[in-house]
Formats: structure tokens, C-alpha cells, sequence
């Protein structure tokens, strides 16, 4: 199973909900990352999990919420978000923890298109 | 200066036209990355690349570390060709991946 899972597909949320995304994998990757997207634009990272532990979060608000409760599982808690976070999420994951170099190739998911009203 | 640029932006050939997409980088490498996203889509890695060339079906890719640069070939372009390219590099420094910009291919029928 080379596969990362993301859901929902697709999500619209008012500014008061609170949810959840949700990415799996079962390749026995150790590092695991939530990216956002806008249109036209390159993936920019958001969190990053080695070892089930949190190693980066670059400077998100804290609206957004990373869990990882195991090594397969990553979530994204979502709460209070403004109509600007409206983008892709991304999720993916390496075999690796970042800074491994060749063992750092990222597979993504599909991704969970997020629309804030 | 973005630290990974590529070229160019955007790209529209015919069906079965051989097309080139470039990538340079400013900052030392472990391994760089070919990414392909389809209009709303998640991304899928095509390649990745420490030295040399590369090849998968009509892709091929080709990197020249002390140049720091990198092509993508598409031979016999195709219309579900029709995607983002993403260049993306592991840096020697630093702990995750550093993007480019992409490039938007269009192949026409």
C-alpha cells in the first residue's frame, strides 16, 4: 500500500464549526506533514510529525491543531477559522524523518479542499 | 531571490510535442524533486534525483548538481500531460522541502 488518505474530500465550514481533517498511511513512514495550498500557488508547510512527535510547526495559528495519535494517523482540528484559511490541505508523508535527504521523498494525499463561509 | 525557480511559468503545446521544463536552485542539495498536480488535485512524486538522469515511461529527468540545475522531459506530450510541474529540493541545512513555483502545461489535442 503506497497510498496517503485524506478526509473529507471536500468541506464547508462556517467561522463558529469546529472539524477535523483526517490523513492515514500505512507505508510505515515515521514522518508526516499538513500543507496548505491557495490556488496558483506552491504547497507551504504548516506542521511536520517525526516519531509521532510534533518537530516543526511554522508559526500556524493556533485555530489549526495538529494530532498525530499514532504513526498512521494525522489530524487536523479546525476551529474559529477565518474565510481566508478557505485552500488545499495537503497531507504527506516520508520514510524518514526531514533532513534525511534521500530518504525524505514526501508522498502526498490527495488533499481536502476547505471552504470557510 | 527564490532559492528554486523554474521555467517557465506557464507552457502550451501541441499533442506530441516534446516539451522541457527547467528548474535552478540556489542552495546545496541532498535530492531534488519532480512533482505533477492536476488541476484540484493532490500531488504525486514523479521523481527524485541526486545525480544523472532518470527515466519513466515518456518522462526523464535530469539533474547537474554542479550547475545547480534540473530538466523535465515529456516526450509524445499527451492531453492528460495537462498539469503543474513542481520542482522542489531537500537543502542541505534545513529539514523540509523548499518549492518552486511551478510550471502550468497545457497540452492541446
Amino acid at each position: 500500500d503506497t497510498e496517503v488518505t485524506q478526509t473529507p474530500k471536500h468541506l464547508v465550514m462556517g467561522m463558529t464549526n469546529k472539524k477535523s481533517l483526517k490523513c492515514e498511511q500505512h507505508m510505515g513512514h515515521r514522518a508526516m506533514y499538513w500543507y496548505k495550498q491557495k490556488a496558483k500557488k506552491p504547497p507551504e508547510l504548516m506542521f511536520v510529525y517525526s516519531y509521532e512527535k510534533l518537530s516543526i510547526n511554522e508559526s500556524v495559528p493556533s485555530r489549526f491543531s495538529p494530532e498525530c495519535p499514532n504513526s498512521s494517523l494525522l489530524n487536523l482540528h479546525l476551529h474559529a477559522l477565518q474565510p481566508e484559511d478557505s485552500a488545499l490541505y495537503l497531507c504527506a508523508s516520508s520514510q524518514d524523518h526531514p533532513g534525511q535527504g534521500a530518504y525524505n521523498e514526501q508522498f502526498f494525499g490527495p488533499g481536502t479542499r476547505l471552504t470557510v463561509l | 531571490k527564490n532559492e528554486v525557480e523554474q521555467s517557465p511559468q506557464n507552457l502550451t503545446a501541441q499533442e506530441g510535442e516534446f516539451i522541457t521544463i527547467n528548474c535552478s536552485y540556489s542552495v546545496g542539495i541532498s535530492a531534488l524533486h519532480w512533482l505533477q498536480q492536476h488541476p484540484g488535485g493532490g500531488i504525486v512524486s514523479l521523481f527524485m534525483l541526486s545525480s544523472g538522469k532518470k527515466k519513466h515511461g515518456r518522462l526523464i529527468a535530469t539533474i547537474n548538481i554542479q550547475e545547480k540545475h534540473s530538466s523535465l522531459h515529456i516526450t509524445a506530450s499527451h492531453p492528460r500531460d495537462s498539469a503543474v510541474y513542481i520542482c522542489a529540493v531537500s537543502p542541505n541545512y534545513g529539514q523540509n522541502f523548499v518549492f518552486g513555483p511551478g510550471t502550468r502545461l497545457s497540452v492541446l489535442p
